[in-house]
């Protein structure tokens, strides 16, 4: 779930199945990440966030792993549902000169089969 | 418990008109953002704020200004719009320690 130019990716899975979607993130400096959800027509809705002090946090069904490395995210869903379907993006906070400074991702769409 | 009010959700606007969004927050946030998003893309940050009269640039600033008088308000500009400006705009606000939360959007057509 990279982006790939000014096609968002995309993921099919089933119903019960578990989805990771991936992100790359650019900045070193980033210090604060989130992932949203967005539904069609609607503004984005906040999932789950984790500090650059982290690599790892666990939500209700979602859990957020961050490589500080290689400057990677993944959201995982376990057991995704038909509800979960939607367009996912990460985002990075800028903690350094920039600081506050919020950029998005490409986003992954994310379809939920029965 | 209002959170994040964009004005207006809709607007058309003739090439070379002006006009300005309003974004309002009552959650008492330092950050705000506004930000584009096209038909099948990502959002793009056009400028944003992180505190009262404060302002900095983000990736696509070009064409717009923006305004953060009062800590609650961060309204964008467009000075003389064009149909590249057709898009749907959101709002945010956050905090240091918060994630920040978006408002509806407003949909913007520039014919």
């Amino acid at each position: 779930g990279e982006s790939v130019g000014l096609h968002l990716p995309t993921l099919s899975v089933q119903e019960g199945d578990n989805s990771i979607i991936n992100c790359a993130y650019s900045n070193s400096a980033s210090d604060y990440f989130i992932w949203y959800k967005q539904e069609s027509g609607k503004g984005p809705q906040f999932i789950i966030d984790i500090r650059s002090n982290m690599d790892k946090r666990q939500g209700q069904r979602v859990t957020v792993l961050l490589n500080k490395t290689v400057k990677h995210l993944s959201l995982q869903i376990a057991a995704t549902q038909p509800g979960d379907s939607a367009v996912y993006f990460c985002a990075e906070r800028n903690g350094g000169t920039s600081y506050g400074k919020l950029t998005f991702g490409q986003g992954t769409i994310l379809t939920v089969h029965p | 418990n209002a959170g994040v009010t964009q004005t207006p959700k809709f607007r058309v606007l003739k090439t070379g008109q002006s006009m300005t969004l309003l974004c309002a927050q009552d959650m008492n946030h330092e950050y705000m953002y506004w930000y584009r998003q096209d038909p099948g893309m990502g959002l793009r940050l056009i400028h944003y704020s992180v505190g009262e009269g404060t302002t900095a640039k983000g990736e696509v600033p070009d064409g717009y200004n923006v305004s953060r008088l009062k800590k609650q308000n961060f309204l964008l500009g467009l000075e003389s719009a064009a149909p590249s400006q057709t898009s749907v705009y959101f709002c945010a606000s956050g905090g240091g320690n918060t994630e920040a939360f978006f408002g509806q959007g407003t949909r913007l057509t520039v014919v």
